[in-house]
């Protein structure tokens, strides 16, 4: 089982609201990975966590406000976005962290931000 | 540091045509290079890798093979189906402290009946 799960897999909110995107795998890889994709462009890395703590947060803004609950699941928490934080939100994990082993995606969540 | 560079797209060629996307990467260390695939709407899906000079991954009749001396992951395929049209990323990933996967701009194939 290779898979990683996101949810939900569309998401349209209102500059004012408060929502959460969800990850989740069960492959045992110890860092997961959130990124964001605009269109026609490759994934942009946010936030890396190895073994359940943050790691590295390439200067996002404090309105993408990530957590690690346990070493299967990833949610990044939205507050206050701004219509150019519409984009694809991917997920990812790999086996280890500070190693060159291969990421996994998820299918990713569509957010709106009207 | 680490970069990636993939032909310029999109490319279109008709059913049963002999494919090839040019990738070339700048790394410091031992990469290990990756081809991912994503079609409309949807995420990533791993399509290849290899993790040594002279690797050959192979998957769903797509080849790459690292080449070292020239710095290039080449992807191929004999015969392009019309189920092949999507985007194409050439990517890397280094060993030691830094973590993150580096992409090239991707390559949009699109294959016609």
């Amino acid at each position: 089982d290779t898979e990683v799960t996101q949810t939900p897999k569309h998401l349209v909110m209102g500059m004012t609201n408060k929502k959460s995107l969800k990850c989740e795998q069960h492959m045992g890889h110890r860092a997961m990975y959130w990124y964001k994709q605009k269109a026609k462009k490759p994934p942009e890395l946010m936030f890396v966590y190895s073994y359940e703590k943050l790691s590295i947060n390439e200067s996002v803004p404090s309105r993408f406000s990530p957590e690690c609950p346990n070493s299967s699941l990833l949610n990044l928490h939205l507050h206050a976005l701004q219509p150019e934080d519409s984009a694809l939100y991917l997920c990812a994990s790999s086996q280890e962290p500070n190693t060159n082993t291969e990421a996994f995606f998820g299918q990713g969540t569509r957010l709106t931000v009207v | 540091g680490d970069s990636v560079t993939q032909m310029e797209g999109p490319v279109t060629l008709s059913e049963e045509a002999f494919l090839t996307i040019n990738c070339t990467y700048t790394a410091t260390g031992y990469p290990s290079l990756f081809w991912y695939v994503q079609y409309p709407g949807e995420g990533l899906q791993l399509l290849l890798k290899a993790t040594k000079a002279d690797d050959k991954g192979s998957n769903k009749g797509f080849e790459a093979t690292y080449r070292k001396e020239t710095t290039s992951f080449h992807l191929e395929k004999g015969s392009v189906q019309v189920s092949d049209s999507a985007v194409y990323f050439c990517a890397l990933r280094n060993s030691g402290g830094y973590q993150k996967v580096t992409f090239g701009t991707g390559t949009k194939l699109q294959v016609i009946p």
